[in-house]
C-alpha cells in the first residue's frame, strides 16, 4: 500500500508569507496526526483527526495555524502569516486505530521562514 | 503531563562499536514506548516497542526494555554499521496522553567506518 505522502518536501518562504502543508494519509485510515520538529528540539503533537473531525487541537501553537481535513480524506495545514519560529519540520501520521499500533508517519516537510 | 527525556548527542562511534541511547519517563498509569528512526531523506520508521513492564522490544539488532521501577527504555545494539547512523527518538503512548506521542529530543548517531 502506498504510505502517507507529504508535501512539499522544502518550504521556503519569507516572514508575513503564508504557506499550506498537505498531507495525504494512507487510504482508509481515519486518524491523521500532524506533528512538529523545531530545530534540534522534540517532536511535539499538533492536532488530531478523526475523519473529518478535529478530535484534538490542543497543539496547536497559536491561530496562525489552521488544519483541515475535508471529506476525511487529505489534511491541509495552513501558516499565515508565517513567523520565524515556524520554522521546522512538519510531520504527518495516520493509523487505522487510534493509538500507535499501525501508526505510520510520512516524510515530512522542512518549513523555512526566513 | 507526560514528558520524555532522551540523551543528548551527537552520538559518534566506530563501526562495530557498542551503543546505548538513555531515554527516561515519566507518565501516569502505564505507557506504552517507542523507538523511532529518522534515516537521512526519509520519514519517522519506527523501530521497536514495548507495552508493558519488562517488555523487550527488537528490530534490527537494536533492542530495548521497559523498566517501571527506573522508568527507563534505554536503546542498546551490540555492533552498530554506518548503515545504523540516523536520528532516533524516544516516544511514549498512553497515561494522559490518549491517541498521541509524546517524544524526547532526539540523538543523533554518527557511525564511522
Amino acid at each position: 500500500e502506498a504510505g502517507v505522502t507529504q508535501f512539499p518536501s522544502h518550504s521556503v518562504i519569507e516572514k508575513g508569507q503564508t504557506v499550506t502543508l498537505r498531507c495525504d494519509p494512507i487510504s482508509g485510515h481515519d486518524n491523521l496526526y500532524w506533528y512538529r520538529r523545531v530545530m534540534g528540539k522534540e517532536i511535539k503533537f499538533l492536532l488530531h483527526f478523526v475523519k473529518e473531525s478535529k478530535q484534538d487541537e490542543s497543539g496547536m501553537p497559536n491561530n496562525r495555524f489552521l488544519a483541515e481535513r475535508t471529506g476525511g480524506t487529505y489534511s491541509t495545514l495552513k501558516v499565515q502569516p508565517a513567523e520565524l519560529e515556524d520554522s521546522g519540520v512538519y510531520f504527518c501520521a495516520s493509523s487505522h486505530q487510534r493509538g500507535n499500533y499501525g501508526y505510520t508517519f510520512g516524510s515530512g516537510t522542512r518549513l523555512t521562514v526566513v | 503531563g507526560n514528558s520524555v527525556t532522551q540523551m543528548e548527542g551527537p552520538v559518534t562511534l566506530s563501526e562495530e562499536a557498542f551503543l546505548t541511547i538513555n531515554c527516561t519517563y515519566t507518565a501516569t498509569g502505564y505507557p506504552s514506548l517507542f523507538w523511532y528512526v529518522q534515516y537521512p531523506g526519509e520519514g519517522l520508521q519506527l523501530l521497536l516497542k514495548a507495552t508493558k513492564a519488562d517488555d523487550k522490544g527488537s528490530n534490527k539488532g537494536f533492542e530495548a526494555t521497559y523498566r517501571k521501577e527506573t522508568t527507563s527504555f534505554h536503546l542498546e545494539k551490540g555492533s552498530v554499521q554506518v548503515s545504523d547512523s540516523a536520528v532516533y527518538f524516544c516516544a511514549l503512548l498512553g497515561g494522559t496522553s490518549y491517541g498521541k506521542l509524546t517524544f524526547g529530543q532526539g540523538t543523533i548517531l554518527t557511525v564511522h567506518p
